[in-house]
């Protein structure tokens, strides 16, 4: 265990519905971060956020919205996703984002888009 | 934008072989991260390397930083079926949030 979890670690959803991924860290970090993991893609940085301000956005599609209420979660709301939407949704924690912090991975929730 | 290289994407060796992994930075890095992804699982820390021409050891992995500062590599010497798993590296620049490499899966065959 990382001292970071995810909820739901599955989920099967379809194009119209609209759902929620949440991540909580234990560790008492300042940064957390949603990454994406698809089969034939590197891991995409989504969103970076430090003590709850989002600093990060790399070009995420508005289908995708991320929501930090305090330091400890984080959630990616999620809303008309298309079947290329599929993977596996990383959350991390750090202790900054000054680059030099290791990130705390979450054991993720695996995402199908039908 | 920052861009970190790594290859091979996959590597098949047999077990007892050795194994490397690099990573390139097309710009110079402050320091230099390394995870493991197990099958199935999530990407792992490893280490860290900060200085130039740094070289650290974990038993049978043994990491490099270019003196230069904008390349590394991940070696394991006789590996064994435990190591298979993909291996990121994640570069940054600063007080720039690393950039991930594209991860070099390892496959050990018995």
């Amino acid at each position: 265990e990382t001292g970071v979890t995810q909820t739901p670690r599955h989920l099967v959803m379809g194009m119209t519905n609209k759902k929620s991924l949440k991540c909580e860290q234990h560790l008492g970090h300042n940064a957390m971060y949603w990454y994406k993991q698809s089969a034939k893609k590197p891991l995409e940085l989504m969103f970076v956020y430090s003590l709850e301000e989002r600093v990060e956005n790399n070009s995420v599609p508005s289908r995708f919205s991320p929501e930090c209420p305090n330091s400890s979660h984080l959630f990616l709301h999620l809303h008309t996703l298309q079947p290329e939407d599929s993977a596996l949704y990383l959350c991390a924690s750090s202790r900054g984002t000054g680059g030099g912090d290791e990130q705390f991975f979450g054991p993720g929730t695996r995402l199908t888009v039908l | 934008g920052q861009q970190v290289m790594q290859i091979p994407q996959y590597q098949h060796v047999q077990e007892g072989e050795d194994f490397t992994t690099y990573c390139n930075s097309s710009t110079t890095l402050s320091n230099i991260q390394w995870y493991k992804q197990r099958p199935g699982g999530h990407p792992v820390f490893l280490i860290q390397l900060v200085k130039s021409g740094e070289v650290k050891k974990q038993k049978r992995l043994t990491f490099q930083f270019g003196e230069a500062k904008k390349n590394s590599s991940l070696h394991i010497t006789a590996t064994q079926t435990t190591d298979v798993g993909t291996y990121f590296c994640a570069g940054s620049g600063g007080s720039y949030i690393p950039t991930f490499g594209r991860g070099t899966s390892l496959i050990v065959h018995p």
